[in-house]
């Protein structure tokens, strides 16, 4: 059964790099789209962006200038990195696997909380 | 703000079927086919009730049903169970990037 499991800070002080990563564990890495989704508290989901197996991202407009998505194929990651966090970063932050690029996401990790404060 | 419009709540009693719409644009929802719906109970990961407007994943009762109109998906429950409550969202294509509804919390009364 393939699962993700994703991991990273959950406190970060204003003005940092927020860090997660997220393992494929139980199935192929190839042929997908590898999305980060956030959610604000008591909020609805927000799309961060997604990578292509093969290197190719796609970002969230409202946050481009912030984001960077990475793979490491050899070991079935992906990572998302956010610069320059305020509190209005403060979520949790789901990876998940997105079928077709086209927003159609199957699976899911447990989810992240990451607050900022200082 | 969200860019696609969800009712905040809905309700039913058991047995009874919700309709919950989700409102987008030209460029997300009445632009493409490729409309889905989440569920998702407290503290928990979202979980994929719908894709493709109306297709059902393996293991959804057939309880759940969606449909699209122009620029409005919805998402039916039909014979309401305890276990549906939860917060549903709506997400879509919307080239090159996604977009997720506010979401709608239903509840079972």
């Amino acid at each position: 059964q393939v699962q993700l499991q994703q991991w990273g800070a959950g406190l970060l002080k204003p003005s940092e790099t927020l860090s997660l990563t997220c393992a494929v564990y139980g199935g192929s890495f190839s042929g997908y789209y590898w999305s980060w989704i956030r959610q604000h508290p008591g909020k609805g989901l927000e799309w961060i962006g997604y990578i292509y197996y093969s290197g190719s991202t796609y970002y969230n407009p409202s946050l481009k200038s912030r984001v960077t998505i990475s793979v490491d194929t050899s070991k079935n990651q992906f990572s998302l990195k956010l610069s320059s966090v305020t509190a209005a970063d403060t979520a949790v932050y789901y990876c998940a696997r997105d079928e077709d690029g086209y927003n159609t996401f199957f699976l899911w990790g447990q989810g992240t909380l990451v607050t900022v404060s200082s | 703000q969200s860019a696609l419009t969800q009712p905040p709540s809905a309700s039913g009693s058991p047995g009874q079927s919700v309709t919950i719409s989700c409102t987008g644009t030209s460029s997300d929802v009445g632009g493409y086919n490729s409309v889905s719906w989440y569920q998702q109970h407290p503290g928990k990961a979202p979980k994929l009730m719908i894709y493709e407007v109306s297709k059902r994943p393996s293991g959804v009762p057939d309880r759940f049903s969606g449909s699209k109109s122009g620029n409005t998906a919805s998402l039916t429950v039909s014979g309401l169970q305890a276990e549906d409550e939860a917060d549903y969202y709506c997400s879509s294509y919307a080239g090159n990037k996604g977009v997720f509804g506010g979401g709608t919390k239903l509840t079972v009364l």
